[in-house]
């Protein structure tokens, strides 16, 4: 079944550390983003990428870095610098162009402490 | 900046009733709207997706309707069952650029509805 995998459901960090949080496709899909959820605050663009080795900023990407080194695969990096991270972030993915209905992951909720 | 909204913010119906979901945005120049539906700590399904050229989209029982000139969209659910339970999301796809995908969501409809 085509899907996207995130990897792990629920990760735990210290203050201070970097995480990576895992993103897979296999819709064959050439646009990826990253969406965070906080309560109360609906989902926001963290960064997303339409093209193999291209990403761009979405509007809360401060505390965070990607990469797109294949088509695949979307990783995300919260960094030490993210002030929040606490939330449960979303992998989202679409076919190229407008109009093309987004496909979201089960998420990863992360708990900094 | 696009701003989304949707009222209610929860919603509790009988089984078996006709419901609206309402959502509205300050800039009406958008490309499209989406309704997705999330169920407690999932990801997003997506349900519809309508067009800004387009008035309305229909699958099985929802029916998502958009009027872009007064900025609202709502989404209409007949004959609701336990298991359309669940958070309901619209987000806007803002005209501009070449950048798509890029949605500004609301903050969600809790939908719960009772046998």
């Amino acid at each position: 079944d085509g899907g996207i995998t995130q990897s792990p459901k629920y990760l735990f960090r210290k203050e201070g550390q970097n995480v990576t949080l895992s993103c897979e496709q296999n819709l064959n899909h050439d646009a990826m983003y990253w969406y965070r959820q906080d309560p109360g605050q609906g989902l926001r663009l963290i960064y997303y990428s339409q093209i193999v080795n291209d990403f761009q900023k979405g509007d809360i990407a401060e505390g965070y870095s990607v990469s797109r080194e294949k088509k695949e695969s979307f990783p995300l990096t919260v960094t030490s610098a993210q002030k929040n991270p606490t939330a449960f972030y979303l992998c989202a993915s679409s076919i190229q162009g407008r109009n093309s209905p987004l496909h979201f992951g089960n998420g990863t909720r992360l708990t900094v402490t | 900046k696009q701003e989304v909204t949707q009222i209610p913010a929860a919603l509790s119906v009988p089984e078996g009733e006709n419901l609206v979901l309402n959502c509205s945005f300050t800039d009406s120049a958008i490309y499209n709207l989406q309704w997705f539906r999330q169920d407690p700590g999932k990801g997003l399904t997506s349900l519809l997706l309508i067009q800004s050229s387009q008035r309305e989209q229909t699958s099985g029982r929802l029916n998502a309707s958009l009027d872009k000139s007064s900025g609202r969209s709502t989404l209409y659910i007949a004959a609701s069952q336990p298991g359309d339970s669940a958070t309901y999301l619209c987000a806007v796809d803002n005209a501009g650029g070449t950048s798509y995908g890029k949605l500004t969501f609301g903050q969600g409809t809790i939908l719960t509805v009772h046998p």
